[in-house]
């Protein structure tokens, strides 16, 4: 069966633009969550949703805002860019609830803020 | 606060063994996990570990010691496929999912 799917794979935006980022979990799985990856600082994890509800959410401002359609597909927002939100943006699902056992990555949404 | 510490790189021969280490401080703890990242590529899922011991799959083990708030991952008969960053990943009581940094392997042929 197909993958988790990520678009767009590579963007560019400049400061103050804003961005959304879309994830096609495996099908099946209700569960989505979001991660920042940077150069040493590995995956920080952004939020979570199963069955449309954010079950809970990273420690980041409140520019990064997210959300899950009734379909599973997820969406994660964030407005009024910083160069520091240059990263890649990676998408995980799972098929149950708090799935965090094993999760199922995209190849994730490069971001270059400049 | 939570957190994982595991080495930020580990350098090992071609057909030799490997560990890479993790421990963690977590207000609670349902299990740890470990994933393989190739560069430019998405993490692939390779263990889990809930109970105390050693979970064997193929060439990759995984271990955990849960007094020890410890674990690891031990690679053997090592390919150059094997070059990575490897992730060890828990959750925690508050629910929130937590990743190490990483470890960089590099296999010297």
């Amino acid at each position: 069966k197909a993958g988790v799917t990520q678009t767009p794979r590579y963007l560019i935006k400049t400061r103050g633009q804003q961005v959304t980022l879309s994830c096609s979990p495996i099908s099946g799985h209700r569960s989505v969550s979001w991660y920042q990856q940077t150069p040493g600082q590995g995956l920080q994890f952004l939020f979570e949703y199963f069955s449309e509800t954010q079950r809970n959410k990273g420690n980041f401002p409140g520019r990064f805002s997210g959300r899950q359609f009734s379909n599973s597909r997820s969406e994660m927002n964030v407005s009024t860019l910083e160069l520091g939100d240059s990263a890649l943006y990676l998408c995980a699902s799972s098929y149950a609830d708090r799935g965090g056992r094993e999760l199922f990555f995209g190849e994730g949404s490069r971001l270059t803020v400049l | 606060g939570q957190s994982l510490e595991q080495p930020s790189e580990v350098t090992a021969v071609e057909g030799a063994i490997v560990q890479i280490n993790c421990t963690y401080q977590t207000s609670g703890f349902y299990g740890l996990s470990w994933y393989q990242q190739h560069d430019g590529g998405a993490p692939t899922f390779l263990s889990y570990n809930a109970l105390d011991g050693l979970e064997e799959t193929g060439r990759f083990s995984s271990f955990l010691s849960r007094s020890d708030s410890y674990g690891y991952l031990l690679l053997q008969e090592l390919q150059m496929k094997d070059s990575a960053s490897y992730f060890c990943a828990v959750r925690g009581r508050d629910d929130k999912i937590i990743f190490g940094k990483g470890t960089r392997l590099h296999i010297l042929p």
